[in-house]
C-alpha cells in the first residue's frame, strides 16, 4: 500500500520569501506523485504532477517538485511567495498501476504581508 | 480540459433526511469519483463511480448510506441518505481522461459543503 506523510501542518511565510512544503512517500512500487491546491471554499486544482519522466517538475504560478527516490521524498517549492498562495496544500500517492489517490493530511500556508 | 461542476454548492439539512448531489462533467469522461472531507481532514475516496453499473465502494462506505448514480459519461451522482450531523462534510467528485492506471491526473469538483443539524 502507498501512503504520504505531509511533514509541516502549518506553514508561515513572509511575502516574496521562498516556501518549502515537505512530503514523503510509502510505496511498494514506482508511484506516481501529485501536488493540488485548495483556495478556501474551493475545490482542488492540480499544482503538478511526477510520473516517472524528469525528476524534477514544474508547475502552475511559479511551484516546482523534485522527486528524490533516494530520500522516498516530493518537496513543493517556490522562490517567492505571493499573497494568493494562502491555501491548503495536498501531496498526493497513487502507483503506477491503480487509479486511487492516497492524500497526505495537508499543509496550511499563511503568507504575511 | 473539461469542466466540472457540482450542485448544490451548500446545503444546511435536518438529520434523518437525504441529499442528492449532482456532479456534471461538460465532456465525456471514463471515470468518476465521489470524494469525503471532514472538517479540518484530507479527503477520502467513498466510491468510483461506473457507468452502466453499480459503484466500487471503498472500505467503511456502503451503498445503502452513500447510492450513486451514473447513468451516462458525463453526470453522476452521490446521495447522502439519513443524514446525522457527523456527515457534515465538503463532498467532492472528480473525474479522470485515461484509463483508470496510475498517473492519470484526476480534476475536482468545487465541492459540496454540507451541514447537517
Amino acid at each position: 500500500a502507498q501512503s504520504v506523510t505531509q511533514l509541516d501542518s502549518h506553514v508561515s511565510v513572509s511575502e516574496g520569501t521562498p516556501v518549502l512544503l515537505r512530503c514523503n512517500y510509502s510505496s511498494s512500487y514506482s508511484p506516481s506523485l501529485f501536488w493540488y491546491v485548495q483556495h478556501p471554499n474551493k475545490g482542488l486544482q492540480l499544482l503538478l504532477k511526477y510520473t516517472s519522466a524528469a525528476t524534477l517538475v514544474k508547475g502552475i504560478n511559479g511551484f516546482e517538485a523534485e522527486f528524490k527516490k533516494s530520500e522516498t521524498s516530493f518537496h513543493l517549492t517556490k522562490p517567492s511567495a505571493h499573497m494568493s498562495d494562502a491555501a491548503e496544500y495536498f501531496c498526493v500517492v497513487t502507483l503506477f498501476n491503480d487509479y486511487k489517490l492516497s492524500f497526505g493530511a495537508g499543509t496550511t500556508v499563511t503568507v504575511r504581508a | 480540459s473539461a469542466v466540472i461542476s457540482q450542485k448544490p454548492s451548500r446545503d444546511i439539512c435536518q438529520r434523518g433526511t437525504s441529499l442528492t448531489i449532482q456532479c456534471q462533467v461538460d465532456s465525456q469522461v471514463t471515470m468518476m469519483f465521489w470524494y469525503r472531507q471532514q472538517p479540518g481532514q484530507s479527503l477520502t475516496l467513498i466510491a468510483t463511480a461506473n457507468q452502466g453499473s453499480e459503484a466500487t465502494y471503498e472500505s467503511g462506505f456502503v451503498i445503502d448510506k452513500f447510492p450513486i448514480s451514473r447513468p451516462n459519461l458525463t453526470f453522476s451522482t452521490l446521495t447522502v441518505s439519513n443524514m446525522s450531523p457527523e456527515d457534515s462534510s465538503i463532498y467532492l467528485c472528480s473525474f479522470s481522461l485515461g484509463s483508470g492506471t496510475g498517473g492519470d491526473t484526476q480534476y475536482f469538483g468545487p465541492g459540496t459543503r454540507l451541514t447537517v443539524l
